[in-house]
């Protein structure tokens, strides 16, 4: 059954560092999200993607992320200078026809 | 303000019991979306419903769309069933609730 998957699973980095997050959807879905959860919180939304640009994207969502599809399977979440307050799981996922099919997640624990 | 709301907040059972878990939400929707979430973290979609009752093994999800609730039901739980229930509604994106945790216990 065809999964949608993410690296790295889990990622240290220290407050100020770039990071980039992967994911690489289900082939033949064309709408991809990334999501975030926080430690004890709820899943929230960060932004949807769709044709090549971003369709829409959270108040969370501000300069310094940024979402890419480089090569036409990869599709990545840029934090372009990372925060203490960016640690929490990440989630990508992509869409078909109705459901939305979730990435096993990425780890992100700022220092 | 929070647009979905799940009750109960927490739920322990004993094996076999009969699991009801509840959400209301407060806009008009097409859809609602019930996930499980395991305590490693990951995410899989259980139902995605848009009107009535959906059935899959041993877990049942009702929604009524007039009055904005749905129930998730687990029949004879086991302690596999022991995780994170989420129900989230679909816009453009999904709007999730805070889940209920569920333990179940042998």
């Amino acid at each position: 059954e065809p999964e949608v998957t993410q690296t790295p699973s889990h990622q240290v980095t220290q407050m100020g560092q770039e990071v980039i997050l992967r994911c690489v959807p289900i082939s033949n879905h064309l709408y991809f999200y990334w999501y975030r959860q926080i430690l004890g919180q709820k899943v929230e939304f960060l932004v949807s993607f769709y044709n090549n640009e971003i369709s829409e994207k959270s108040e969370i969502f501000d300069d310094q992320f940024s979402v890419e599809r480089p090569d036409g399977s990869n599709f990545t979440l840029k934090i372009r200078s990372t925060k203490l307050e960016d640690s929490a799981m990440y989630f990508c996922a992509s869409q078909g026809e109705y459901e939305q099919y979730f990435g096993p997640g990425t780890r992100l624990t700022v220092t | 303000k929070n647009e979905v709301e799940q009750s109960p907040q927490n739920l322990t059972a004993q094996e076999g019991e009969f699991i009801t878990i509840n959400c209301s939400y407060s806009v008009g929707i097409s859809a609602l979306h019930w996930l499980q979430q395991h305590p490693g973290g990951g995410i899989v979609s259980l139902f995605m419903l848009s009107s009535g009752k959906k059935k899959h093994g041993r877990l049942i999800a009702t929604i009524n769309i007039q009055e904005k609730h749905s129930s998730l039901h687990i029949t004879a739980s086991h302690p596999r069933d022991s995780a994170v229930y989420i129900c989230a509604y679909n816009t453009d994106k999904l709007i999730f609730g805070t889940g209920t945790r569920l333990q179940v216990f042998p």
